[in-house]
């Protein structure tokens, strides 16, 4: 597609329960982040792609949290045994290379932890 | 560490100018953005301007950057309701190569 495509749009999981939300970058985009965006919050950053880099994780709250890019390509960010204050909207963006000056955004997958 | 900061709020009357106003922190930002979220929706990108630029005018929009106070303003002229939104600032941190966004401006716009 042209844009950067997320799913699920929508997730309601058990607090506990292990979730996946993918990312399909837009075609030929060597960059790609994971953001998280809380109700009422600013954007938090969580990892950072660019190429066969080793990625940058700096912003993954804990070590339930993790992702990988397969093929340089599409992205998946997994969060195991979800907590209520994991419920946020995640967004993932792309951008052609790491100098950024056209970064795209996903409409987010929205994760709801009950 | 770095910081991006915003106001979280402002109001305008429809057909006035809108000024969102940034401040950050990295002394090496390569760009600067503004981002429109609607509610609901993902975000959008507005405009950007790469760090050697003092404006960029597009349309509607005119940003400002004041490098030298490390202050970026996003001006809407003729403020419309369809611009009620909330309008993120970012800093492409370079050393880094990560986007440190602010919290967000919500503008309102009242009749």
């Amino acid at each position: 597609g042209a844009g950067v495509s997320q799913s699920p749009s929508n997730k309601v999981t058990e607090k506990g329960k292990d979730v996946e939300l993918r990312c399909d970058p837009i075609s030929g985009h060597t960059a790609l982040y994971w953001y998280r965006q809380s109700l009422g919050q600013g954007l938090e950053f969580l990892i950072y792609f660019q190429g066969n880099s080793a990625p940058d994780k700096s912003g993954l709250p804990s070590d339930r949290f993790s992702a990988e890019r397969t093929g340089g390509s599409v992205s998946t960010l997994t969060i195991q045994r979800t907590q209520q204050e994991d419920s946020a909207v995640y967004l993932c963006a792309s951008s052609l290379h790491s100098s950024g000056n056209t970064i795209y955004f996903g409409e987010g997958s929205w994760l709801t932890v009950v | 560490g770095e910081d991006v900061e915003q106001s979280l709020f402002l109001s305008v009357r429809e057909g006035d100018s809108s000024v969102i106003n940034c401040t950050y922190t990295d002394s090496s930002s390569t760009y600067l953005y503004w981002y429109k979220q609607e509610p609901g929706a993902g975000l959008q990108l507005l405009t950007y301007i790469f760090s050697n630029m003092d404006m960029k005018q597009d349309q509607r929009l005119t940003v400002l950057l004041n490098k030298k106070d490390k202050h970026l303003s996003l001006r809407i002229a003729d403020t419309q309701t369809g611009d009620s939104a909330i309008y993120f600032c970012a800093d492409l941190y370079s050393s880094a190569s990560k986007i440190i966004f602010g919290s967000g401006t919500r503008l309102s716009i009242r009749p």
